[in-house]
């Protein structure tokens, strides 16, 4: 069993939706990762977070410490909102490494 | 802005060939890693460095080495690459100090090993 379990591995919704990606875990952490990854590779931390709720424009990521879950919602979803997200979890200071879930490729269509 | 380079976007290797894969961070940042990136696997830490001519093994590291002589520069090297180190290499790299420890990535290098 992974130490970081995506939910859906593959998500298409039509523009508009409102999207939810989940994120389970594990381990013991002090701070979790959300990160976008459009076509051609170039990766983009999004939000960290070690508890309670973030907001960036129509992004919002939340985490249950206690639960050990984390959800990341798009709201008024658009075409270039498709990428595959990506969820990893890791301490808040030192050398920080990260163990990743293994993404949820997220597609708006028109 | 931070920004991380990676030498190459695309690679062609034969079996056999020693590789480098160069990755340079503009940002001062005391950590860095490289990843491979395959279908269905999800990232993978390979090596890490938390300073100069430090290092210390991922989940991943047989086959490869890693090379970090100035704080900017972190290397990796395929002494013999084979056919399955084709994959997506990502660098990333974070600072130590504070609470602001993201990784910020490279545009990665495909490795195709033929």
């Amino acid at each position: 069993k992974n130490e970081v379990e995506q939910s859906p591995q593959n998500l298409t919704a039509q523009e508009g939706e409102f999207i939810t990606i989940n994120c389970s875990y594990s381990v013991g952490i002090s701070a979790l990762h959300w990160l976008q990854q459009h076509p051609g590779g170039g990766i983009v931390s999004l939000f960290m977070l070690s508890s309670g709720k973030k907001k960036h424009g129509r992004l919002i990521a939340t985490i249950n410490i206690q639960e050990k879950h984390s959800s990341l919602h798009i709201t008024a979803s658009h075409p270039r909102d498709s990428a595959v997200y990506i969820c990893a979890v890791g301490p808040i200071q030192g050398a920080q490494k990260l163990v990743f879930g293994q993404g949820t490729r997220l597609t708006i269509n028109p | 802005d931070v920004k991380v380079t990676q030498s190459s976007r695309y690679l062609v290797k034969r079996t056999g060939e020693k590789v480098f894969l160069e990755c340079v961070q503009d940002m001062d940042h005391e950590n860095m890693f490289w990843y491979r990136q395959d279908p269905g696997l999800g990232l993978r830490l390979i090596y890490f460095s938390y300073d100069v001519k430090m290092k210390e093994k991922g989940d991943i590291p047989e086959g490869y080495s890693v090379s970090r002589e100035k704080k900017e520069r972190f290397s990796l090297i395929l002494e013999s690459a084979s056919t399955n180190q084709t994959s997506m290499y990502l660098c990333a790299s974070s600072r130590t100090s504070g609470r602001n420890n993201i990784q910020y990535f490279g545009a990665g290098t495909r490795l195709s090993v033929l």
